[in-house]
């Protein structure tokens, strides 16, 4: 079965510090790939997605995650964090044709002002 | 635009009181629709989906049941509830009619109080 791993539970950053989110899966064949977020108060939400071709891709608000085969991860990247991206955030996969995807644990990132 | 809805927004109840949990979609025919639970720190735990009416999976066997009496209705139910049903539950829906990997889109949640 596959299996998702986000390393870091809890980071806290100040307002311009780079981010990077790791998330690594278990499952070796074709996968599509999300990253989640949930802002205080809000529902979860997409934040990018990668299904194929370019493997850097981009999403709302300045992130971006790059998909590494051989590593099987995912990571999700930001280079200057503002206040407003304090959230939870939530890395999934779902394998092959399937229907259901696999969440990791979440991140809560808190950014300080 | 969809749109996805769940009510109640936030619910206490007894223990061993019954349960049912409505959510709904707007603009979009034929979804697949699932139901969560989120724990803090325990990420997203899939109890059930649905590719269409009357279909119902079930990924965790527990004190909880599902069922799909319209296109784009999903409804959550217990019989009897327990203690461990407290929680965040979380609707959501994707495309369906195509091959699975689809985005995933999320009510707003439901807080359940089992005292």
């Amino acid at each position: 079965a596959q299996s998702v791993s986000q390393h870091n539970h809890h980071v806290i950053l100040s307002e311009a510090a780079s981010l990077e989110l790791g998330c690594n899966y278990s499952y070796g064949g074709t996968v599509n790939l999300f990253w989640y977020v949930q802002y205080p108060g809000q529902h979860l939400q997409l934040l990018l997605k990668y299904f194929s071709g370019d493997p850097l891709v981009k999403g709302i608000k300045g992130f971006e995650a790059e998909f590494i085969k051989s590593k099987f991860s995912f990571n999700l990247r930001k280079p200057s964090v503002q206040w407003s991206d304090t959230a939870e955030y939530f890395c999934a996969v779902i394998s092959g044709g399937s229907y259901i995807p696999t969440f990791g644990r979440g991140t809560s990132l808190i950014v300080h002002p | 635009s969809q749109t996805i809805h769940q009510w109640p927004a936030t619910l206490v109840q007894p223990v061993g009181s019954p349960l049912s949990l409505e959510c709904t979609v707007e603009g979009t025919s034929n979804p697949n629709l699932y139901w969560y639970r989120q724990a803090a720190g325990r990420g997203l735990q899939l109890l059930f989906y649905s590719v269409g009416i009357g279909q119902i999976s079930s990924e965790v066997p527990q004190n909880l049941s599902a069922s799909r009496p319209q296109d784009r209705q999903f409804i959550l139910s217990s019989k009897k509830l327990l203690l461990s049903d407290s929680g965040f539950y979380l609707c959501a829906w994707s495309v369906g009619g195509l091959a699975g990997g689809q985005t995933q889109y999320f009510g707003p949640g439901t807080r359940l109080l089992v005292l």
